[in-house]
């Protein structure tokens, strides 16, 4: 168990340009989360999978954003026509689907738009 | 928006307990108490979580009121490699599991 693995780390890309970055879960959790954090600020929900299923999305998940989880195991959030603002710290988390016990984080990608 | 209220930051000792408040006035009968921290540069890692009984681990002590609206994470024995971001946060156990952070505590560590 080698833990949840984001990649890449970072990423720096112009204002305008598409991204995608990719969260690799704990095999046997079925839960998956993708998380926003700014500087100076706690994380903000985007994105709920539990197994293939997108269950919630957040209002901050404008239409620009994207993200997939093909059959329950890695998952994809795009970005479109990144712009100034997004640039951000995404994290990715899972956990499994039952019982009252936490996450596990990945180190997260940091982006910047330019 | 977040259901727990931390203060910003707290200093400690090195070698010396370290008590971390969360008032979470709100809570229902379903939430547990989480608490993660963060460390410069990465994902917050969990510490401890509790629903009504005071739980302990390697890491760390969970107090919680017996009202449950407030709780104290304990650091028994605070080191420089606590220096770190506490989150308290509750976790609906009824919905998407899904953490609403606050700010959270800015722990410093003085030697």
């Amino acid at each position: 168990d080698t833990g949840v693995s984001q990649d890449p780390r970072h990423k720096i890309t112009k204002r305008g340009q598409n991204v995608t970055f990719r969260c690799d879960p704990i095999s046997e959790h079925n839960r998956l989360y993708w998380y926003r954090q700014t500087l100076g600020q706690g994380p903000e929900f985007l994105t709920y999978f539990q197994n293939e299923a997108q269950l919630e999305k957040s209002r901050l998940l404008s239409d620009r954003f994207s993200a997939e989880r093909p059959k329950g195991s890695f998952s994809t959030l795009e970005i479109q026509r990144t712009e100034q603002g997004d640039s951000a710290m995404y994290l990715c988390a899972s956990s499994r689907l039952t019982g009252g016990g936490g996450y596990t984080f990945g180190s997260g990608t940091r982006l910047t738009v330019v | 928006d977040a259901k727990t209220t931390q203060p910003n930051s707290m200093e400690s000792n090195e070698e010396e307990p370290v008590h971390l408040p969360c008032n979470h006035s709100t809570i229902s009968g379903t939430d547990y108490i989480h608490w993660y921290r963060q460390l410069p540069s990465q994902g917050p890692e969990y510490v401890i979580h509790g629903l009504t009984s005071n739980v302990n681990n390697r890491m760390a002590s969970l107090a919680i009121a017996e009202d449950r609206k407030s709780s104290t994470l304990i650091l028994h024995r605070a080191t420089l490699r606590d220096a770190a971001v506490y989150y308290c946060i509750l976790r609906d156990t009824s919905g998407t599991y899904k953490y609403i952070f606050g700010t959270g505590t800015r722990l410093k560590v003085l030697a």
